[in-house]
């Protein structure tokens, strides 16, 4: 079946924008994860959704970022007043249930900020 | 803590084997392994859950010492479709979200 897709695959925006960042999960996943990639390093959590709510935002880094998943399927990503230093790799992961199960990823959302 | 792997890159010919190491400072419940190829997203070969458990797939395998919190990637007979960056995620006992090593960048040439 299909896998994880995200939208768009590129984004350049000037600093101080507005972004929004789409991820649809492998279909009948429960479990969303959003990570954030720097060049050179492995990802790195921002939140996880277990259905509708989020579960757990620890990895957010600041209030400028936001995510939502409001029928427990397809995703959002909300980055405001963003900043150079957002430019990374956004990737999304889904899993069956969340619980110790495999994490698909997405092919990511390249971000730039000017 | 973010786990630690090693060695950070390794260069092989056709044929021969490699071990990936990624080692936490923290209790894990599972490691899971991807590689991940230029610009492309991470791929997943394989989870291991805590109790030692060994997997294997073709030529790839892996173990998990629960006790030193550490889990070794075996690469055998290695093929050039093996090139990329290898990551270790790790899961601790308290959520569901995977803490990633810095990446083993491994080029298998001909």
């Amino acid at each position: 079946g299909a896998g994880v897709s995200q939208t768009p695959s590129n984004k350049v925006t000037e600093k101080g924008k507005y972004v929004e960042l789409r991820c649809d999960p492998i279909s009948g996943h429960t479990a969303l994860y959003w990570y954030r990639q720097s060049l050179g390093q492995g990802p790195e959590f921002l939140i996880y959704f277990q259905g509708t709510g989020a579960a757990d935002d620890s990895g957010l880094p600041n209030d400028r970022f936001f995510a939502v998943r409001p029928e427990g399927s397809v995703s959002t990503l909300k980055i405001q007043r963003t900043e150079r230093g957002d430019s990374a790799v956004y990737l999304c992961a889904s899993s069956k249930t969340g619980f110790r199960e495999t994490q698909y990823f997405g092919p990511g959302t390249r971000l730039l900020v000017l | 803590q973010q786990p630690v792997q090693s060695p950070q890159a390794v260069i092989l010919r056709e044929g021969e084997d490699a071990v990936i190491n990624c080692s936490s400072s923290k209790a894990l419940y599972s490691v899971h392994w991807y590689r991940q190829k230029h610009g492309e997203a991470p791929v997943f070969l394989m989870i291991l859950l805590k109790g030692g458990e060994q997997k294997g797939h073709e030529k790839i395998s892996a173990s998990f010492n629960e006790k030193k919190q550490q889990s070794s990637l075996y690469l055998t007979a290695s093929q050039l479709s093996y090139s990329g960056t290898y990551f270790c995620g790790t899961e601790g006992n308290a959520g569901n979200m995977l803490t990633f090593g810095g990446g083993t960048r491994l080029m298998v040439k001909p």
